[in-house]
């Protein structure tokens, strides 16, 4: 179970678009459709802001937008907002039947 | 309206135990499965452990295999969560998080979190 890789800061501009990696194995990103985004703000819980690789939940902007390749899912954002900083995390459901998060990427707005 | 109140968290020494609980209220309980998941203070996010909607299969990641129990009682909308053998480094904030509605996603929905510290 070893976490998925993703960068640990990013930053852009106000409304600038950026873009997250999430590589993991085909035991997990490359093998199912579930990868799931979260952003966490200082002290909150973290928020769930896609779901099965492109789904949005209800509410979220889309602004937000995911995306897989092999065993890369990624997360873009697009007209970058200064609310918008924050941790970024992704997680994918795996082959043994367990989920495994990204070690989570701080985003910077510049 | 969706409500989900961790509880049972506090300063344990390592090799102790402690039992979490979450209270659940807004949705139909019995109908979903529960994850734990844990954030070490300044660390990222941690799968720890889920339950079928019907607490007939539970998965664990290996991290607490062997030490932690997942539970649930549907009668009393609560998911548990039994920590033995606590180490240093299970000290974290503990999230109970129901799945979502593709069965593969959770966090839709989050407690507001209960602070596990094991120190000697």
């Amino acid at each position: 179970q070893s976490a998925l890789t993703q960068p640990a800061s990013v930053s852009g501009s106000p409304g600038q678009s950026i873009t997250i990696s999430c590589t993991g194995t085909s035991s997990d990103v490359g093998g199912y459709n579930y990868v799931s985004w979260f952003q966490q703000h200082p002290g909150k819980a973290p928020k769930l802001i896609i779901y099965d690789v492109t789904e949005r939940p209800s509410g979220v902007s889309n602004r937000f937008s995911g995306s897989k390749s092999g065993d890369t899912a990624s997360l873009t954002i697009s007209g970058l907002q200064a609310e918008d900083g924050a941790d970024y995390y992704c997680s994918s459901f795996t082959s043994s039947d367990t989920w495994v998060f990204g070690g989570g990427t701080e985003l910077t707005v510049l | 309206q969706v409500h989900l109140v961790e509880s049972g968290g506090g300063v344990v020494q390592p090799g102790g135990s402690l039992r979490l609980s979450c209270a659940a209220s807004g949705f139909t309980f019995s109908s979903y499965g529960i994850h734990w998941v844990r954030q070490a203070p300044g660390k990222g996010l941690e799968w720890v452990a889920f339950i079928r909607y019907d607490g007939i299969n539970e998965y664990y990641a290996d991290s607490v295999k062997g030490r932690f129990t997942i539970s649930r009682d549907n009668s009393k909308n609560t998911l548990y969560l039994q920590m033995n053998s606590l180490r240093v480094e299970d000290t974290a904030v503990y999230y109970c998080a129901p799945q979502g509605e593709s069965g593969y996603d959770f966090g839709v929905y989050w407690g507001q979190g209960t602070l596990v510290t094991v120190s000697s």
